[in-house]
């Protein structure tokens, strides 16, 4: 069974700091995407990566899939309090489209 | 992006009752939609692949006459809890593939409580 770990399970942070998350396992994914999900409504997409080393620029959002895609990193620049959600990576194993989601990151941003 | 809808967005019933739960891709063809679950600050699980004209696919541990999927047209999968009871209690949501674009899109979830 596929298991993807993020960290931190919790972040407090004070607006205009940066942050990393991270999303990592032992299995070797086809496809990674991360998530934000606001209470009560279903996740959105931020970004899909497929390619080892591959780096994906969102405004302030910055996403990184590792050389062996086993694993992937979220970091966010100056962060606002929009930014506060929960923050989820989900990987695909090749030839499938199911995703598996990791355990999740609180983030809160605070003004 | 493509909208997938779920209906209802929240329901209450009693314990015993079953419940029925619709997901439809609104503007494309999904041949595969999952249902996911999702407890008060937790991850999504993954319960179960659905696929169109045929026997959805249930992960380990779910238990497949408790959680039955029909997945009768290219836009519409349902998602029925069967004699509900309080542990069934949970945010679920629904995501349709779109096969072009390879991509999943989410449904907004249905909140359902169990008394």
């Amino acid at each position: 069974t596929q298991l993807l770990e993020q960290s931190p399970q919790f972040l407090s942070i004070q607006e205009g700091e940066n942050l990393t998350v991270y999303c990592n396992s032992s299995s070797v994914f086809s496809s990674l995407q991360w998530y934000r999900q606001e209470p009560g409504e279903g996740p959105v997409l931020l970004v899909t990566v497929v390619t080892g080393g591959e780096v994906k620029k969102l405004k302030r959002l910055t996403f990184q899939f590792g050389d062996a895609r086993k694993d992937s990193s979220l970091h966010i620049t100056a962060a606002q309090t929009g930014d506060t959600g929960l923050y989820l990576c989900a990987g695909a194993a090749s030839g499938t489209y199911k995703y598996i989601f990791g355990t999740g990151t609180r983030l809160k941003v605070l003004a | 992006g493509a909208v997938v809808s779920q209906h209802p967005s929240w329901v209450i019933c009693k314990s015993g009752t079953s419940v029925k739960i619709e997901c439809r891709s609104l503007d494309f063809q999904a041949t595969t939609m999952f249902w996911y679950r999702q407890f008060p600050k937790q991850s999504l699980m993954l319960m179960a692949t659905s696929n169109e004209g045929s026997k959805a696919t249930y992960e380990q541990g779910v238990e497949k006459d408790k959680f039955l999927i029909n997945h009768a047209s290219l836009t519409l999968s349902t998602l029925t809890v069967t004699s509900a009871h309080p542990e069934d209690s949970s945010f679920y949501i629904c995501s349709a593939h779109e096969g072009l674009a390879g991509e999943q899109f989410f449904g907004p979830g249905t909140r359902l409580t169990v008394l």
